[in-house]
């Protein structure tokens, strides 16, 4: 069975600190994973994914995620917040059914 | 942006009525999606197409339909709207390709009164 486990449901930071959010997946076997960001009244943008190559993922707006197999994690980070970070965000694992299980979602706060 | 769009937008409807919501996708991609978004529990999913008349239950389905005639139209019913199914709903496609990426349409706001 797949499951994502987002730590934490809400993350405060101040402007131009670290960004850690936290994520724990349960799956049989090396799962595709993602991280989507969801501005007020949006959709989801995805952020970045990891399918089994570098285990260090880069995504779009300075964040990046690191795939631990033997953590079964995938936490999101960015060196230095910016006020446009807030959002919501949702950890997401893909099974080889094609279907994606998502966690409850982290809302971060950026405190100016 | 993936070629997704969602229709209607916004919608208010009374408890009892049966309510259609259509998914209209420009990419060709096998695979279309329902979910629901509520606080606290992240996006759900309904159901999901994997092909034109192929489809499966998600999560939460009961209370609700969906049908696939052609590959770029899902259309999701409520067929007995009740105040619960009050939510925003959000299609989504994807390839069948491993490590296929998730597309999201823009989103319908339903309120159930």
């Amino acid at each position: 069975a797949q499951s994502v486990t987002q730590l934490d449901s809400h993350v405060s930071v101040s402007e131009g600190t670290p960004v850690l959010l936290r994520c724990n997946y349960s799956s049989s076997y090396s799962p595709s994973l993602f991280w989507y960001v969801q501005h007020p009244n949006k959709g989801l943008q995805l952020l970045l994914k990891y399918t089994s190559a570098a285990t260090l993922v880069k995504g779009i707006n300075g964040f990046e995620a690191e795939f631990k197999k033997s953590e079964t994690s995938f936490h999101l980070t960015k060196p230095s917040a910016h006020m446009s970070d807030a959002a919501e965000y949702f950890c997401v694992v893909r099974t080889t059914g094609n279907q994606f299980y998502f966690g409850t979602g982290t809302s971060l706060t950026v405190i100016p | 942006d993936a070629g997704i769009t969602q229709s209607p937008r916004h919608k208010v409807t009374e408890t009892g009525t049966p309510v259609t919501l259509r998914c209209h996708q420009t990419e060709n991609h096998r695979y279309m999606y329902w979910y629901r978004q509520d606080p606290g529990h992240g996006l759900r999913l309904i159901h999901y197409s994997y092909g034109v008349k192929d489809t499966d239950k998600g999560e939460v389905s009961d209370g609700y339909s969906v049908s696939r005639s052609k590959t770029e139209d899902f259309l999701l019913t409520l067929e007995s709207a009740t105040s619960s199914q009050t939510s925003v709903y959000f299609c989504a496609i994807s390839g069948a390709g491993e490590g296929e990426t998730q597309y999201f349409g823009p989103g319908t706001r339903l309120l159930v009164l």
